[in-house]
Formats: structure tokens, sequence, C-alpha cells
């Protein structure tokens, strides 16, 4: 069975950073596509950012320059290193992993609540 | 970049057919993915490759794509198929694409 555990989210300031963690189990994410998609209050699904098989890593234009996916694959472990942080960041983040060519998202986390406020 | 318009709501009688579109362009040219979220939940996947149903997924869900618009059909609407639906397509210029999602209400 496939389980993917995000962890690392909380309240932080405007300007802040935060890192999540998303821990797999039944599934090696040196193997896989691996994608975070949020969902922020009110509104519909977003995609984050997603690191290729090969590594290559991939942003949505609204967290580029800010946010960085990397893996460790000892760990088997997916990270989504956020800075720079803006109240607009506000969201249940979620890891997932992303199928194929055209990247149909089959198995999805739990979700992890970053909150951006003063 | 590539945008995905979906209707903001819909609402259907328990037993009927709901159907849900997605608009964009040329969309009959990509592969269309959807997705079921019910509140507080993760998004499940439903439909994959335009029409394919993942295991487990009941038969009453099917879905179409062709020319601008790809639909999302669900047969004999239950209390329980009450939820946000999202389409989604990978494009070259814009990556992963969701559409704004639409709420599916049963009456």
């Amino acid at each position: 069975e496939v389980q993917l555990v995000e962890s690392g989210g909380g309240l932080i300031q405007p300007g802040g950073s935060l890192r999540l963690s998303c821990a797999a189990s039944g599934l090696t994410v040196s193997t896989n596509q691996m994608i975070w998609v949020r969902h922020a209050p009110g509104k519909g699904l977003e995609w984050v950012s997603l690191i290729s098989i090969p590594g290559t890593t991939y942003y949505a234009d609204s967290v580029k320059g800010r946010f960085t996916i990397s893996r460790d694959n000892s760990k088997n472990t997916v990270f989504l290193q956020m800075s720079a942080l803006r109240a607009e960041d506000t969201a249940v983040y979620y890891c997932a992993r992303a199928f194929g060519g055209s990247y149909y998202i089959d198995y999805w986390g739990q979700g992890n609540m970053v909150t951006v406020s003063p | 970049s590539y945008v995905l318009t979906q209707s903001p709501s819909v609402s259907v009688a328990p037993g009927k057919t709901a159907r849900i579109t997605c608009g964009g362009h040329i969309i009959g040219s990509k592969s269309v993915h959807w997705y079921q979220q019910k509140a507080g939940q993760a998004p499940v996947l439903v439909i994959h490759y335009d029409t394919d149903r993942p295991s487990g997924i009941p038969e009453r869900f099917s879905g179409s794509n062709s020319g601008n618009m790809a639909t999302l059909t669900i047969d004999r609407v239950e209390a329980g198929d009450e939820a946000d639906y999202y389409c989604q397509v990978w494009d070259s210029s814009s990556d992963v694409v969701f559409g704004g999602g639409t709420k599916l209400t049963v009456l």
C-alpha cells in the first residue's frame, strides 16, 4: 500500500521560511515523478512543483525563485523548501505521485496546512 | 499559459445524470484527468486519459474529450457524489494545469 505522509507545516510570518517533508512508503521516490499541489481556502487546486525521475525540477510561476523541491533517496522522502512566504501561500499542501507523460496524480498524501500570517 | 475553464457549480437531483464540463483550447488533443475532492479530504482520481476509470471507481463515472470541451459524466447521482470536481491536463508551456473546479450539489 502506498502512503505519503507530509509534515512540517504550521504558522509562519510573512517573509519566513518553512520546509515541508513527504515521507513515502510503498513507492520509491527516486523512480517516480513527485509533485506538490496546494489548495488555498476557498480556491481551487494549484500545482506548485514537480521533480522528475532524473531529478529535473519544475515550478509554477507563482512560486518560482522562492520554493525548491528536492528529494533524499536514502530516506525515500521529498521536500519542499519554501522561502519569502506570502499570505497568498496559505494553503493545504499535498504531496503526491504524478504518473505518465500527462502527469495524472494517483496517490495523494493527507495534506499539511501552511498558514502565513503576522 | 494554458487555461481550463469549468462552471463553478452544477446541481442535480438524486438518480439523475450530472455533466461537468472543462473547456480549453483544442483540449481534445490533450489527455484530461478528473479528480473528486470532498470537504476536508485529499482529492481522488476518478478518470484518467479522458475515459479510463481507476480501480475502485464506480462505472457510473465516465469521461469524454473532443474539440474544445472535456466532460465528466456521473450517472445515477448519489448523495455521496457531492464534492468539488477538477479537470487537469499537462501543457508544454504551463506544465500541470488544473481547472478552477466545479461544485456538484445533490438536491
